[in-house]
């Protein structure tokens, strides 16, 4: 049973360029999450995905954007990327649009973007 | 303001020596707290606390919340170098009808043989 996996794993680009990282649930969950983890700090929600919508929002810009497919599957798109979007990008997967009482987010590996 | 705040922000210990970590949160409506633990890159699920005063064990940590203090410890006896981590807290904070899993900082727990 495949767990979340998320690539790409490790990615460099300049500034003003755009990214995207995806990831791939684990088995049987609905519901995707995205987190950014600078170095030293605890994950900052970004965006949660289910029934391909985005259900809810952190304290992000406009530039942080998503999707999900119908097989559950998300994208992370950032444009004009900035020195400070260097950081490692979580994604988190949960079932039944996770309500904070029905069991864990599973983790990926997280994909560490350099922005230079 | 932070609404999950975990203390020690690092601490260094030696081989079999015992430690206990500190969540504490601000949240209405609470639902669950949880602890996780990151070694490298994927932080992995270690309890999901509910209820107060119900200690969670789990090998050497063990884990309880107090919901009317508002905090929840996470114990490690007998460490070993193993447990060197990153351990997070999060708690789901309630935002448009929904709750959004809140990270701490974490506590950064480097164990020496």
């Amino acid at each position: 049973d495949a767990g979340v996996t998320q690539s790409p794993t490790h990615l460099i680009k300049t500034r003003g360029q755009q990214v995207t990282l995806r990831c791939s649930p684990k088995s049987g969950h609905d519901t995707v999450s995205w987190y950014q983890q600078a170095l030293g700090q605890g994950p900052q929600f970004i965006f949660q995905y289910y029934e391909e919508e985005e259900r809810q929002r952190g304290n992000f810009p406009d530039r942080f954007s998503g999707h999900q497919f119908p097989n559950y599957s998300s994208e992370l798109n950032v444009n004009a990327l900035l020195l400070g979007d260097s950081a490692l990008y979580l994604c988190a997967s949960s079932f039944l649009y996770w309500q904070g009482d029905t069991g864990e987010l599973f983790f990926g590996e997280g994909s560490r973007l350099t922005v230079l | 303001e932070d609404k999950v705040v975990q203390s020690p922000l690092s601490l260094v210990v030696h081989e079999g020596d015992t430690v206990t970590l500190n969540c504490s949160y601000e949240v209405t409506n609470f639902r669950s707290l949880l602890w996780y633990k990151q070694e490298k890159k994927a932080p992995t699920f270690l309890f999901m606390l509910t209820s107060s005063g119900i200690e969670k064990k789990s090998g050497r940590l063990s884990s309880i919340l107090d919901k009317k203090e508002l905090f929840s410890i996470l114990n490690i006896t007998a460490t070993q170098t193993g447990d060197s981590a990153v351990y997070l807290c999060a708690v789901p904070l309630p935002s448009g009808g929904s709750y959004i899993p809140t990270f701490g900082r974490g506590t950064s727990l480097i164990v020496h043989p």
